[in-house]
């Protein structure tokens, strides 16, 4: 273990639901990350939050709500989602966003089916 | 924009031998570091090596290296007397001050 924890790590849901993933850092940093990972296409950057305010959305639908309440947490809200959506869902976290030489620490993943 | 290409989708070795995986990245920044993430199944994605673009000398990490070409923008990691746990998706990152990028990724196996 990183550091980084995620749960639920699998989820399974209908498209008409609603449901959080959560994340948490035990590690102090100061920027969190969400990424998807699929077959498809294997890492995608979705949301960065640097000092529990967003600095970065990678034009991901609104379906996907994410939230920062502290330094330490981080969620992915979902609703309405459509069976494409299904992926390895990673969080990851730095020390800083801004400083190059820190690397990413990453938590196990939420596996998300969506039927 | 900068881009991180990994040309190989997979690639296997036989145990104990050394295998080279391939990165190339394209970028106008000056400072930036590379790094080499290993992801093993159903496992969490861990950091295997970085390099700093301001150094020459290429980074080590016991049997991981790296040859760092600047000019070529190239960045390949090589895996000496590879073992069983070395078996993973390897993926390539590009991390400047204002983007942080990543390859998509080679599947290494490792053959007994």
């Amino acid at each position: 273990e990183t550091g980084v924890t995620q749960t639920p790590r699998h989820l399974v849901m209908g498209m008409t639901n609603k449901k959080s993933l959560k994340c948490e850092q035990h590690l102090g940093h100061n920027a969190m990350y969400w990424y998807k990972q699929s077959a498809k296409k294997p890492l995608e950057l979705m949301f960065v939050y640097s000092l529990e305010e967003r600095v970065e959305n990678n034009s991901v639908p609104s379906r996907f709500s994410p939230e920062c309440p502290n330094s330490s947490h981080l969620f992915l809200h979902l609703h309405t989602l459509q069976p494409e959506d299904s992926a390895l869902y990673l969080c990851a976290s730095s020390q800083d966003l801004l400083a190059e030489a820190y690397e990413q620490y990453f938590g196990p993943g939420t596996r998300l089916t969506v039927t | 924009a900068q881009t991180v290409t990994q040309s190989q989708p997979e690639m296997s070795v036989q145990e104990a031998e050394t295998v080279t995986l391939s990165c190339t990245y394209d970028t106008s920044e000056s400072d930036y570091y590379l790094f080499w993430y290993k992801q093993p199944p159903s496992r969490q994605m861990i950091l295997v090596i970085r390099q700093e673009a301001y150094k020459q000398q290429n980074a080590t990490e016991n049997r991981f290296s790296v040859n760092f070409q600047k000019a070529a923008k190239s960045f390949s990691l090589k895996i000496s007397d590879s073992q069983l746990g070395d078996a993973a998706m390897y993926f390539c990152a590009y991390r400047s001050e204002s983007k942080s990028t990543f390859g998509d990724g080679t599947t290494l196996t490792v053959k007994p």
